[in-house]
This record gives C-alpha cells, structure tokens and sequence, in this order.
C-alpha cells in the first residue's frame, strides 16, 4: 500500500508570495491532517479534515487555510507568506475507525520564505 | 484544553545505556497515547500506542512505555540504546471531541546516542 505523498518536497518562496502544498492520504483514509514542524516548537496542528469538511482547527491564523477533495487528496494554502511561515509541513492520514486514530505521515514539504 | 509536555529537550546517552523519556499530559478524561519517533531525514513513524488495557505497552526496536493514570504520564523507556536510536521522539495524546479525536503532540526530543 502506498503512503502518504506530499508535493513538493521543497519550495523556496519571497515574503508576501503565497503557497499551495498537497498531500495524498493512504488509500481508504478519510481524515488528513496538517502540522507546522519547527526546530523548538515541535508539531503544531493546522487543521484536520474529513470527507472534505474540517472538522478541527489549530491556532493558526486565517493566511493558513485547506481543502480535501472527494478523493481524500488535500491542499494546504498559505497567503501572504512571512519569514516565520519557514518550516517543514507535515500531511497525516489517518482510517479514523473509533479511537484507532493512528497517523500516517508524509515526509513534507520543507517551506523556506526569503 | 489538552497539553503534552516533553520536560527533556535533548538528552544524549552512550551506547547501551538506559533510556527513559519522561511524558505529561494534561486531561481528566479518557485519552489515547502515542510516542512516535523520527529518524534523521525519515518520515515520522510510530513507535507504540495505547488504547486500553495493559498499560505496559511493547512497541518496535525494543521501546516501551508504561501509562500511568494517576500520574498523568506515559513514558518511554529503552533498556539499552543503539547508535540507531538517534532520532526525535514525540509523544501525543487523543481525546474524544464530538465524536472524533482531537490530536495533540508534545514539543518532541531529540535523543543523541553517541557510539
């Protein structure tokens, strides 16, 4: 079975550009999630969604958005990029059954804004 | 609201010694626990969970960890570690929220052994 794929893997954007970073789940995984991964900060979770709705937010402000697609495919998107966007973005998957709720990670997008 | 706190930043150790790295969450109702681990240029990947039961928990590469309720912890151990261990751990806890669980990782540690 083939993991979670995130594109692209590196991205070198200027201030103020904004960004569209994609994830695909694990076939048959409904529930992606997204995290900011920080020297220091460790995980910071984005948001969640689920049968394309979302269902969870993390404290992150309105430039940071996303979607999920029919397929379970999701985009990230943030708009007016600052330097401290810098970070590597982790995608999850997850079958979501119950309380299993086992994550699958992406090997992210590393995000560097000049 | 539910926290994850990982007190040890970095911690390294020689070969063959012990490992504990210490867990606290905090949350009084039920919670779901993980430690998941990445190694240098890998993808994160799971270590152990616990779900219920045995609180004593085996994951791969001879970790463990051990809930304790009471004390609000979940604890990774490792009797003795390899060269290989060098890696960022982290620990998270889920909570049912509405009917889904709500993630929540700790700031992770990075764990250094040295040959």
């Amino acid at each position: 079975k083939a993991g979670v794929t995130q594109t692209p893997r590196y991205l070198i954007k200027t201030r103020g550009q904004q960004v569209t970073l994609s994830c695909s789940p694990i076939s048959g995984h409904r529930s992606v999630s997204w995290y900011q991964q920080t020297p220091g900060q460790g995980l910071q979770f984005l948001f969640e969604y689920f049968s394309e709705t979302q269902r969870n937010k993390g404290n992150f402000p309105g430039r940071f958005s996303g979607r999920q697609f029919s397929n379970s495919r999701s985009e990230m998107n943030v708009s007016t990029l600052e330097l401290g966007d810098s970070a590597l973005y982790l995608c999850a998957s997850s079958f979501a059954v119950g309380s299993s709720y086992e994550q699958y990670f992406g090997p992210g997008t590393r995000l560097t804004v000049t | 609201a539910q926290s994850v706190s990982q007190h040890n930043h970095h911690v390294i150790l020689s070969e063959a010694a012990s490992l504990e790295l210490g867990c606290n969450y905090s949350y009084g109702g039920t919670v779901n626990l993980f430690w998941y681990v990445q190694y240098p240029g890998q993808h994160l990947q799971l270590l152990l969970k616990y779900f219920s039961g045995d609180p004593l928990v085996k994951g791969i590469k001879g970790f463990e960890a051990e809930f304790i309720k009471s004390k609000f912890s979940f604890n990774l151990r490792k009797p003795s570690v390899q060269w290989s261990d060098t890696a960022e751990y982290f620990c998270a806890v889920t909570t049912d929220s509405g009917g889904y669980q709500k993630v929540t990782f700790g700031t992770g540690t990075k764990l250094q052994v040295i040959p």
